[in-house]
């Protein structure tokens, strides 16, 4: 069974960067298939799309945060990582990393989520 | 804002049938079968229920379908077991600056 867990900071500073890894068990980060992805959910809100990678390396970033993302693949480890730059107290939010398929492109495993927040 | 709307909320009683609307655009939904649908109970990761519009992952109940016509796709719940009480999102693939999207939620409700 695929399994997916966030691992990182639970507090970071305003300015600061949020920084976030994947670990994905019980199957490959290197199929062909999938991408994977960050989504995140500040509190009470809805889900918001933050980018995607496939194992080659290739990305997909949310143009509102491109300028601040940064996602990478270490195929050696199964894991891939979140990096977000210059964070606010907007940027508080529970990050989920997820696999998507790529031909229906449903993202149809999810780690449970890590809560960060942004604070002094 | 959202670039899919869905309404705030509905809500039916056990064994009604809901439907929560996706609207889109002719440059998502209206345009490419690639919308999926996702519920998330309180406290927990969203699953996928629906992908390429009425598609079932294995173990998701046949009570969950999916339709599109036009900018609009629907998930429709028949037989509705308080179990269902979540939030449900839809997603879908777009050619415009963002690949893909989310709604904004709907709140089910199992009175």
């Amino acid at each position: 069974q695929l399994q997916l867990q966030e691992s990182g900071p639970g507090l970071v500073k305003p300015s600061e960067t949020l920084s976030l890894t994947c670990t994905v068990s019980g199957g490959s980060i290197s199929s062909s298939s999938y991408y994977w992805g960050w989504i995140r959910q500040p509190p009470g809100k809805g889900l918001e799309w933050i980018g995607s990678i496939y194992y080659s390396g290739s990305t997909y970033y949310n143009p509102s945060l491109k300028s601040r993302v940064t996602i990478s693949v270490d195929t050696s480890k199964n894991q891939f990582s979140l990096k977000l730059s210059s964070v606010t107290a907007a940027d508080t939010a529970v990050y989920y990393c997820a696999r998507q398929d790529r031909r229906s492109y449903g993202h149809d495993y999810w780690g449970q989520g890590t809560l960060v927040t942004v604070s002094s | 804002q959202s670039a899919l709307t869905q309404p705030p909320s509905v809500s039916g009683s056990p064994g009604q049938s809901v439907t929560i609307s996706c609207t889109g655009t002719s440059s998502d939904v209206g345009s490419y079968n690639r919308v999926s649908w996702y519920q998330q109970p309180p406290g927990t990761a969203p699953k996928l229920m629906i992908y390429e519009v009425s598609n079932r992952p294995s173990g998701v109940p046949d009570r969950f379908s999916g339709s599109k016509s036009g900018n609009t796709a629907s998930l429709t719940i028949s037989g509705l077991q308080a179990e269902d009480e979540a939030d449900y999102y839809c997603s879908s693939y777009t050619s415009s600056s963002t690949p893909w999207v989310f709604g904004g939620g709907t709140k089910l409700t199992v009175l």
